[in-house]
């Protein structure tokens, strides 16, 4: 079983909808969870930390946390082209120094 | 706004050959890293630093492999042998403490010829 598992995708979405991105996680103990942008060719770019379960909502963006599912997923409302990118879903691995395990990405396309 | 810094952005090597890859981490962090992409693929660990002494480092951090933060505030990963496969997207990142996120530099493209 793979540490994070994302769906690869494409996910196609067109602007203005909602883009709802999935990812699951097999270290029940895992604390910290995050959500990063990358796009091609560029570094990936730190969008969203949850660290209870629950929602955490910014601008355009919410996280929602499930440890008892092991599920984290992220939404984006008002889809724009230029979040067209893949996301990537990263779990810390507890006990360590902050070792964070990343999932495949899932790469988003949002088309006018 | 505060950003981790590397150089070069891109190196060409031949096999064999030894690279060293320099980042400058955000200067209030503590947590230090090293990971790779391969085109295509994922973004791997390889290691993190902290209060100057490696505190992980997975299986491709083998003996070719080596960091050191000479100067308090670079932060070096160096190959000893490069081999073809080691051709990828290096990347630094650092976080202030160990429940944060990192940031991550721009990344060196690492090509061995």
């Amino acid at each position: 079983q793979k540490e994070v598992e994302q769906n690869s995708g494409p996910l196609s979405v067109p602007e203005g909808a909602i883009a709802s991105l999935n990812c699951t996680y097999s270290d029940r103990g895992s604390q910290s969870f995050f959500w990063y942008r990358q796009y091609s060719g560029k570094s990936p770019e730190l969008i969203m930390s949850i660290y209870s379960n629950g929602d955490k909502e910014d601008g355009r963006f919410t996280a929602q946390l499930n440890k008892a599912s092991q599920y984290v997923s992220l939404l984006i409302r008002d889809s724009q082209p230029s979040d067209s990118a893949t996301y990537l879903c990263a779990v810390n691995r507890p006990g360590g120094y902050n070792k964070l395990i990343f999932g495949a990405g899932t790469r988003l396309a949002v088309h006018p | 706004e505060p950003e981790v810094t590397q150089t070069p952005s891109h190196q060409v090597t031949q096999m064999g050959q030894e690279v060293i890859l320099r980042c400058v981490p955000i200067s209030n962090h503590l947590y230090f890293y090293w990971y790779r992409q391969i085109l295509g693929q994922k973004v791997e660990f390889l290691v993190s630093f902290y209060n100057n002494e490696i505190s992980e480092k997975s299986e491709i951090f083998d003996d070719q492999f080596s960091v050191e933060r000479p100067d308090g505030s670079n932060f070096t990963l160096k190959i000893r042998s490069t081999k073809l496969e080691d051709s990828a997207m290096y990347f630094c990142a650092s976080s202030k403490d160990r429940e944060e996120g990192y940031t991550f530099g721009s990344g060196t493209r690492l090509t061995v010829v």
